[in-house]
C-alpha cells in the first residue's frame, strides 16, 4: 500500500534553517520528489533523489534513505517567500505513478 | 511558465450542471495527469493518460470522465455537479512513464478553479 507521512505545519524565522521530514511506504520505489506549492498556485518541482544521500541545490537540499523509507528537505537561509506547502512524493512502481503526501505548510515569520 | 495550459482559469456554475476542463500539455510530453485539490486539502489524483491511453485511475467519481485526444490535449468532464466538487483542478504533464526524473518531474498548469453554487 501507499502511506506518506509528513508534518502538517511548521513555523520558522527568516534566515533560519528548517528540516521537513517525510516517511513513506510504497509498493515499489523509483525516486523521491519534493514539490513546492504556494497557496492557490500550482506545485513546482524542487528536487529528486533516487540514490541514498544528499542532493544540494542552492538553499535547498534533499536527503534520501531508501532502507528507512525516509527523506527530508532542508531549507537554509529562509526567506519570507519560502512560506508555502512542501509536498513529499515517492514514485510508486506498483502503481506506476507519483504519490503525493498531504504536504507540510511552512510559515516563515520575520 | 510551465508550458502546460489549462482553460478556463475560473468557472462558476450551479449544482446539477456539467463542465469541461481543458488541458494542453507541455510540448513533447506524452503523459497527462489530472488532480483535484479542495480548499486546504492535498492533491487528489484523478486519472492519468499516456499517449492517448488511460494508464491509471485514482479516486475519480463516476460523474467525472476524461480523455486524451490524438494531439495529446486532454479534457476532464464533470457532470451532475455538487457543492463538494468545488475545487482547484490541476492538469500536469511529464515526458516519461516508468519512473525516474522523466516521469516524476511533473509540470503543472495554473489550474481551473471551479465553484459550484
Amino acid at each position: 500500500g501507499q502511506n506518506i507521512d509528513q508534518p502538517t505545519e511548521m513555523t520558522a524565522t527568516e534566515g533560519a534553517i528548517v528540516q521537513i521530514n517525510c516517511t513513506y511506504q510504497t509498493s515499489g520505489f523509483n525516486g523521491l520528489f519534493w514539490y513546492q506549492q504556494h497557496a492557490g498556485e500550482a506545485p513546482t518541482f524542487l528536487s529528486y533523489n533516487v540514490l541514498d544521500g544528499l542532493e544540494e541545490k542552492g538553499r535547498f537540499s534533499s536527503f534520501l534513505s531508501r532502507s528507512k523509507g525516509y527523506s527530508y528537505l532542508l531549507l537554509k537561509e529562509l526567506q519570507m517567500k519560502d512560506s508555502a506547502s512542501y509536498l513529499c512524493a515517492p514514485w510508486d512502481t506498483g502503481f506506476q505513478k507519483l504519490v503525493f503526501g498531504t504536504g507540510t505548510r511552512l510559515l516563515v515569520s520575520p | 511558465d510551465s508550458g502546460v495550459t489549462q482553460t478556463p482559469k475560473h468557472l462558476i456554475t450551479a449544482t446539477g450542471q456539467r463542465v469541461t476542463l481543458r488541458c494542453s500539455p507541455r510540448s513533447g510530453d506524452l503523459s497527462v495527469y489530472w488532480y483535484q485539490q479542495s480548499l486546504d486539502q492535498g492533491l487528489q489524483f484523478l486519472i492519468q493518460y499516456y499517449n492517448g491511453e488511460e494508464r491509471a485511475k485514482g479516486n475519480i467519481l463516476e460523474r467525472f470522465s476524461a480523455q486524451q485526444f490524438p494531439d495529446l490535449h486532454s479534457e476532464l468532464n464533470l457532470s451532475s455537479l455538487e457543492l463538494g466538487d468545488s475545487a482547484l483542478y490541476f492538469c500536469a504533464s511529464s515526458l516519461g512513464l516508468a519512473g525516474g526524473l522523466m516521469a516524476g518531474e511533473l509540470f503543472f498548469g495554473e489550474g481551473s478553479r471551479l465553484t459550484v453554487l
